[in-house]
C-alpha cells in the first residue's frame, strides 16, 4: 500500500513553544490530507482537511490560529502548533489517500506525540 | 455531518471465539465504510472496507456487513487470535471526504 511518514514520531516542548509536524506522502501524490488529535483511549477527531494550494478546511471547534496548517505541494502538508500549552497534549496523526476521493482508502502516518511541559 | 456510533467500547472474547462489532451512522450520502485496527501508539491499519454498493465482503477470518437501509454496518472477527487483541474503529464518509469515526472498541482476546 501507498506510505504515509509523519514526523516526529515525538516531541516535548516547553509552553508557549511552537511546534511543526510534517507528513509527507512517500510514493503519491496527495491533494488532500487530513489531520486528526487523538487523545489517550478515544478515537479520532478530524481537525481539518489540508487541500493543496489552498486554505485548510478546520473542523468546528478547531483554532485555526492555533492550529495552522500548509499544504505546499502535493506531497508534504505541515501542522503547526502555535503557543503550545499542556492541554494541547495529544497524539496527532495524518492522513492521506492515494487515489482521489473516490478511491475511499486513507493511509495513516506514524503519528506524533506531542507532550508540552 | 457524518455521526458514527459503535458498539460495544470494550468486547473481551475467548480465543477461538467470534467478536462481533456494530456501528450506525447517520448520513445516508455516506458510500465508504472501512474498519481500522490500531495497536498501542500506533497508526491505524485498514484490515477491511465495503462500499454501499455491496452488502457483505469477507477476507479470510474478518468479514462486514453493511445494511443501508437500517444504516449499519458490522465487523465479524471468526477464530479469534490474542494478536486480534487492539483497539478497532470503524469509519464511514462520502469517498474519502470528511470521514468520520466510531469510538472505538478494544478487543481483548484471551489465550
Amino acid at each position: 500500500g501507498a506510505v504515509v511518514s509523519q514526523h516526529p514520531s515525538w516531541v516535548i516542548c516547553k509552553s508557549g513553544t511552537s511546534v511543526k509536524i510534517e507528513c509527507r506522502s512517500l510514493d503519491f501524490q496527495a491533494t488532500t490530507m487530513f489531520w486528526y488529535r487523538q487523545f489517550p483511549k478515544q478515537s479520532l477527531m478530524l481537525m481539518a482537511t489540508s487541500n493543496e494550494g489552498s486554505k485548510a478546511t478546520y473542523e468546528q471547534g478547531v483554532e485555526k490560529d492555533k492550529f495552522l496548517i500548509n499544504h505546499a505541494s502535493l506531497t508534504l502538508s505541515t501542522l503547526t502548533v502555535t503557543s503550545a500549552h499542556p492541554e494541547d497534549s495529544s497524539f496527532y496523526i495524518c492522513s492521506a489517500s492515494s487515489g482521489g476521493s473516490i478511491t475511499g482508502e486513507l493511509f495513516f502516518g506514524e503519528g506524533s506525540r506531542l507532550t508540552v511541559l | 455531518g457524518e455521526n458514527v456510533e459503535q458498539h460495544p467500547s470494550t468486547l473481551s472474547v475467548q480465543e477461538g471465539d467470534s467478536a462481533v462489532i456494530k456501528c450506525t451512522y447517520s448520513d445516508s450520502a455516506s458510500n465508504y465504510f472501512p474498519w481500522y485496527k490500531q495497536e498501542l501508539g500506533k497508526r491505524p491499519q485498514l484490515i477491511i472496507d465495503i462500499r454501499s454498493n455491496v452488502g457483505e465482503k469477507k477476507d479470510q477470518r474478518i468479514a462486514v456487513t453493511l445494511n443501508k437501509t437500517a444504516k449499519h454496518f458490522s465487523l465479524h472477527i471468526t477464530e479469534t487470535q490474542p494478536e486480534d487483541s487492539a483497539v478497532y474503529f470503524c469509519a464511514a464518509s462520502i469517498g474519502n471526504n470528511d470521514m468520520r469515526f466510531g469510538a472505538g472498541t478494544r478487543l481483548t482476546v484471551k489465550p
